[in-house]
C-alpha cells in the first residue's frame, strides 16, 4: 500500500529566498503528481512527473522525481507573495488507479 | 464555463437530514472521484467511479453513498448527516491510463456544515 509523506507541513519564508519542499513515498509510483491550492480554493494542477529523473519547471516552481529514492522535490526559486498556496504531492497507486495524496504543504511567504 | 462543476457551492444543514451533493463534467473524462477535506488530513478518497456500471468504495466510504447517473454526472449523498461529516468536498475527474497522463481535475468543492 502507497503511502505519501510531505515535509515540512507548514513553511514561512521571506520573498527573494529559495526553498524545496520533500515529498516521499513508501512503494514503488512510476508516477508523482504536484498541486497547488489556494485557501478556500480547488486544487489546480502543477506537474506531472512521469519517469525517473524527470524534471519540470514552470516559472519560480521546479519539481523532480527520483523513483529510485522514491522522492520528489518541488524546489520554489526567488519566492514572491504569489506563491503562497498549500501545495500537495500525490503518488499513482498502479494496482487500483488512485492517486495517494501527502497531507499537503501550507506555504506562506512573507514580503 | 468550468470543465468540472459542483452544486450546491455552499451547504449547511441539521443532524439526521439526507443531502445530496451533485457533480457534473464536460470533459468527456470516464473516470470520476469523490474526496473529501480536512484541515492537516489532505484529501481522503470517499468513492470511485471507472465508468457508469462502476463503482468502487474509497479509503473512507462509511456514511456514504453514491450515484453515477450518466458519464458526465456522478452525485454523493449523505443518508444520515452527521457534524464529523463537515468538511469541503471534492469532485475531480480524470482520463484512463494509457490515454494521457491520468491527471485529476477537480472542481471547486462544496463547504458542507452539519450542524
Amino acid at each position: 500500500e502507497l503511502k505519501v509523506e510531505q515535509n515540512p507541513l507548514f513553511l514561512s519564508m521571506q520573498e527573494g529566498k529559495n526553498y524545496t519542499i520533500y515529498c516521499n513515498y513508501s512503494t514503488t509510483s512510476d508516477r508523482l503528481y504536484w498541486y497547488r491550492q489556494d485557501p478556500g480554493k480547488s486544487l489546480e494542477s502543477l506537474f506531472v512527473l512521469l519517469s525517473n529523473g524527470a524534471v519540470k519547471q514552470e516559472g519560480r516552481l521546479m519539481a523532480s522525481l527520483d523513483t529510485k529514492a522514491r522522492l520528489s522535490t518541488l524546489h520554489i526559486t526567488a519566492a514572491v507573495h504569489d506563491l503562497s498556496a498549500t501545495y500537495f504531492c500525490a503518488g499513482w497507486e498502479a494496482s487500483n488507479y488512485q492517486l495517494i495524496w501527502g497531507a499537503g504543504t501550507k506555504l506562506i511567504i512573507k514580503p | 464555463d468550468a470543465d468540472v462543476t459542483q452544486t450546491p457551492r455552499n451547504r449547511i444543514t441539521k443532524t439526521g437530514k439526507r443531502i445530496m451533493l451533485e457533480c457534473s463534467q464536460t470533459k468527456g473524462h470516464d473516470r470520476m472521484y469523490w474526496y473529501r477535506q480536512d484541515p492537516g488530513l489532505g484529501l481522503r478518497l470517499i468513492y470511485y467511479s471507472f465508468d457508469v456500471k462502476d463503482i468502487n468504495k474509497g479509503e473512507i466510504s462509511d456514511g456514504y453513498s453514491v450515484s453515477r447517473q450518466a458519464q458526465a454526472k456522478f452525485s454523493l449523498s449523505l443518508e444520515s448527516a452527521i457534524p464529523n461529516q463537515t468538511a469541503l468536498y471534492f469532485c475531480a475527474t480524470s482520463d484512463s491510463p494509457g490515454q494521457g497522463a491520468y491527471e485529476q481535475y477537480f472542481g471547486p468543492g462544496t463547504r458542507l456544515t452539519v450542524t
